[in-house]
C-alpha cells in the first residue's frame, strides 16, 4: 500500500532557530501533501496544502513566513518552522495524495513531535 | 465551511461490546466521508471511506459506517469490540467530486477493557 515517511519522528530544538521536517511518499507520486498541527487530545488542524511546483496555501491564521513548506518533487515536501519559540512545540503530521479525482484518499506520516524549549 | 462533529469524545467498552461512534457534519453540498484510526503510536489509517452508491460501507478490521443523508451522519459501528480496538478514532468529509482538503472532527478516544 501507499507509505508515507517523516522525517525526524522527534526534534528538540532551542528557542529562536529553525527546524526542518521532511515528508515522503515512498511508493507513489504525490501532486498534494498537506501539512497537519496535531494538539494533545485534539484533532488535526490543517495547516497548508501544498502542490508540486507551486506555491502553499496556507490555512487562515497560519503564518507563511514562519511555516515554509516546499514540494519541489512528486516524492518530497518540507516544512520549516522558522525561528521557532515554545508555543509552536506540536506534533506536526503531513498527508499524501496522489492526483486526479479519483485518488481522493490521503495517506498519513508517522507524524514528528516537535519540542521547543 | 465545512465542520464535522463527534460528540462522543471518551467511550470506554468491554471487550466483545458493541460499538457506535456518532459522526455528523455541516456542509450544504455533496460529501465524501471517511473514517480514520489512530493507535497509541502509531499514524492515522483509513478505517472506511464513502463517495458514493451503498450508504453502507464496510471497511477493515470489522467496522462498517453508514451514510444517513438526512442525518447529516455517517456513524461508525462494530458488532463486537477487541482490545486491540483501543484508538483515537476521526470522522472526516471533504466536498465530494473535488480533491479538497479534509476537515476531520475532534476524534472519539475508545478504550477497550478486558
Amino acid at each position: 500500500g501507499a507509505v508515507v515517511s517523516q522525517h525526524p519522528s522527534r526534534v528538540i530544538c532551542k528557542s529562536g532557530t529553525s527546524v526542518k521536517i521532511e515528508c515522503r511518499s515512498l511508493d507513489f507520486q504525490a501532486t498534494t501533501m498537506f501539512w497537519y498541527r496535531q494538539f494533545p487530545k485534539q484533532s488535526l488542524m490543517l495547516m497548508a496544502t501544498s502542490n508540486e511546483g507551486s506555491k502553499a496555501t496556507y490555512e487562515q491564521g497560519v503564518e507563511k513566513d514562519k511555516f515554509l513548506i516546499n514540494h519541489a518533487s512528486l516524492t518530497l515536501s518540507t516544512l520549516t518552522v522558522t525561528s521557532a519559540h515554545p508555543e509552536d512545540s506540536s506534533f506536526y503530521i503531513c498527508s499524501a495524495r496522489q492526483g486526479g479525482l479519483s485518488y481522493n484518499e490521503q495517506f498519513f506520516g508517522p507524524g514528528t513531535r516537535l519540542t521547543v524549549l | 465551511a465545512q465542520s464535522v462533529s463527534q460528540h462522543n469524545h471518551h467511550v470506554i467498552l468491554s471487550e466483545a461490546a458493541s460499538l457506535e461512534l456518532g459522526c455528523n457534519y455541516s456542509y450544504g453540498g455533496t460529501v465524501n466521508l471517511f473514517w480514520y484510526v489512530q493507535y497509541p503510536g502509531q499514524h492515522l489509517q483509513l478505517l472506511l471511506k464513502y463517495f458514493s452508491g451503498d450508504p453502507l460501507v464496510k471497511g477493515i478490521k470489522g467496522f462498517e459506517a453508514e451514510f444517513i443523508k438526512s442525518k447529516f451522519s455517517f456513524n461508525l459501528r462494530k458488532p463486537s469490540v477487541q482490545w486491540s480496538d483501543t484508538a483515537e478514532y476521526f470522522c472526516a468529509v471533504n466536498e465530494a467530486g473535488t480533491a479538497s482538503k479534509l476537515t476531520f472532527g475532534t476524534g472519539t478516544r475508545l478504550q477497550v477493557t478486558l
